[in-house]
């Protein structure tokens, strides 16, 4: 069993629609939280980051951490086609350096 | 631009043969880390260094060897290539001193997309 588990997707959604993507984890010891957004044929970059349980709200973007049933969320709102991206779910313990990834979901976003 | 360069972009080679891939990270930075990125495992942590010493060890194969020069920029060399070493290899760099960013972020270059035929 992955250590992170994403479902790959793909998702295909119509522009304005909210894009829904989660991530559920084994490891009790993560305590940070982040998503990162990956652009075709360009390196992953951090979208959003989170520090234990609870909801962080960012523009359209919202994150939700559920520790107790070791679950993560990304909400988009009212999606734009410049969404169409593969997005990464990452996590970590405190004081370590290696983040674990999950294997990403790619969407996509019709105008 | 996230200020990490990764040299070559692309590389094309046949089994057996052994490639180096280069990466020069962001101004300040002292750690690097190498990630492997393939179809079906996704982005697999290789091996990490800060300021030249190896800090941290992933699921790096033994054909595949890393360091950290003292001008901070890595190179990551895979030998005697198989097929399923064909993959997006990238290089991050992160801000820490001692440990990375508490915020987990990593700087990401654009990747080296390595095919082996």
């Amino acid at each position: 069993q992955k250590e992170v588990e994403q479902d790959p997707g793909p998702l295909s959604v119509p522009e304005g629609a909210i894009v829904s993507l989660n991530c559920t984890y084994s490891n009790s010891a993560f305590q940070y939280f982040m998503w990162y957004r990956q652009y075709s044929r360009k390196g992953p970059e951090l979208l959003m980051y989170t520090y234990s349980s609870g909801n962080k709200e960012d523009g359209r973007f919202t994150a939700q951490v559920d520790k107790s049933s070791k679950y993560i969320s990304l909400f988009i709102r009212d999606s734009q086609p410049s969404d169409s991206a593969t997005y990464l779910c990452a996590m970590k313990p405190v004081d370590d350096y290696k983040l674990s990834f999950g294997a990403g979901t790619t969407v996509t976003v019709r105008a | 631009d996230s200020g990490v360069t990764q040299t070559p972009k692309h590389l094309i080679t046949a089994t057996g043969q052994r490639v180096t891939l280069r990466c020069s990270p962001r101004s300040g930075d002292l750690s690097v880390y190498w990630y492997q990125q393939s179809l079906d495992q996704g982005l697999q942590f290789l091996i990490q260094y800060y300021n030249g010493e190896e800090r941290a060890k992933g699921n790096i194969l033994e054909r595949f060897s890393a360091q950290q020069f003292p001008d901070l920029h890595s190179e990551l060399n895979l030998s005697s290539l198989e097929l399923g070493d064909s993959a997006l290899y990238f290089c991050a760099s992160s801000e820490g001193k001692y440990r990375a960013s508490q915020t987990g972020e990593l700087f990401f270059g654009e990747g080296s997309r390595l095919t082996v035929l």
